[in-house]
């Protein structure tokens, strides 16, 4: 059964500093990565995809990509306590019903502490 | 441009019963995804429709069924209500059904069962 772990947390930062989120996978063929973030009662929004091995950078964020160890890591720079969410994890698999099904982790709570 | 819509917002349905959620997609996206998320879990994939044909289907049993229509919407029927139904559905859309195929969630359908 394909798989996506992520520690649940809560992981407490100190605001500015980085807040490191971690996920592995058990699909060894899979394609896409993707992170979301989720408030407490809304929907996941997307911050981050990631296709090919290293890091893929949008402003704050960072994304790290490893297919051989099958890691997918997030890290956020200057955290802010806006960014006080539960990040989620996804995977494309290569096989599993669809090429559009995304395979979730359960999250990692994230608490910035001002 | 508009996001992802879902209606109605919240439901509150009582065991057996039939219920119908409804989703519009980002213009210009070909593929609407849906998910069921329960509380401290990541979503997880019951079907995606692309050009209107089904593309996969999750474990979920034939109670759950979807449709899409010509100007791309969708519908996710729920037949027999279970009071394990309950949870927040999410509509995701996607310029196409495939793999990197980016997915933007809509603000999701909160159900109730009693």
């Amino acid at each position: 059964q394909k798989e996506v772990e992520q520690n649940s947390g809560p992981l407490s930062v100190p605001e500015g500093a980085i807040a490191s989120l971690n996920c592995t996978y058990s699909d060894r063929g899979s394609q896409s990565f993707f992170w979301y973030r989720q408030y407490s009662g809304k929907s996941p929004e997307l911050i981050m995809s990631i296709y090919s091995n290293g890091d893929k950078e949008d402003g704050r964020f960072t994304a790290q990509l490893n297919k051989a160890s099958q890691y997918v890591s997030l890290l956020i720079r200057d955290s802010q306590p806006s960014d006080s969410a539960t990040y989620l994890c996804a995977v494309n698999p290569l096989y599993g019903g669809s090429q559009g099904n995304l395979i979730f982790g359960k999250g990692t709570k994230l608490s910035v502490k001002p | 441009d508009a996001g992802v819509t879902q209606s109605p917002t919240h439901l509150i349905k009582t065991r057996g019963q039939q219920v119908t959620l409804r989703c519009s997609p980002i213009s210009g996206h070909k593929s609407v995804s849906w998910y069921q998320q329960v509380l401290g879990q990541g979503p997880q994939f019951i079907f995606q429709y692309y050009e209107k044909e089904e593309r996969g289907r999750g474990n979920f049993p034939d109670r759950f069924s979807a449709r899409q229509f010509p100007n791309y919407s969708s519908e996710l029927n729920v037949n027999a209500l279970l009071l394990g139904d309950s949870a927040l559905y999410l509509c995701a859309s996607s310029l196409e059904g495939r793999t990197k195929s980016e997915q933007y969630f809509g603000p999701g359908t909160r159900l109730t069962v009693t």
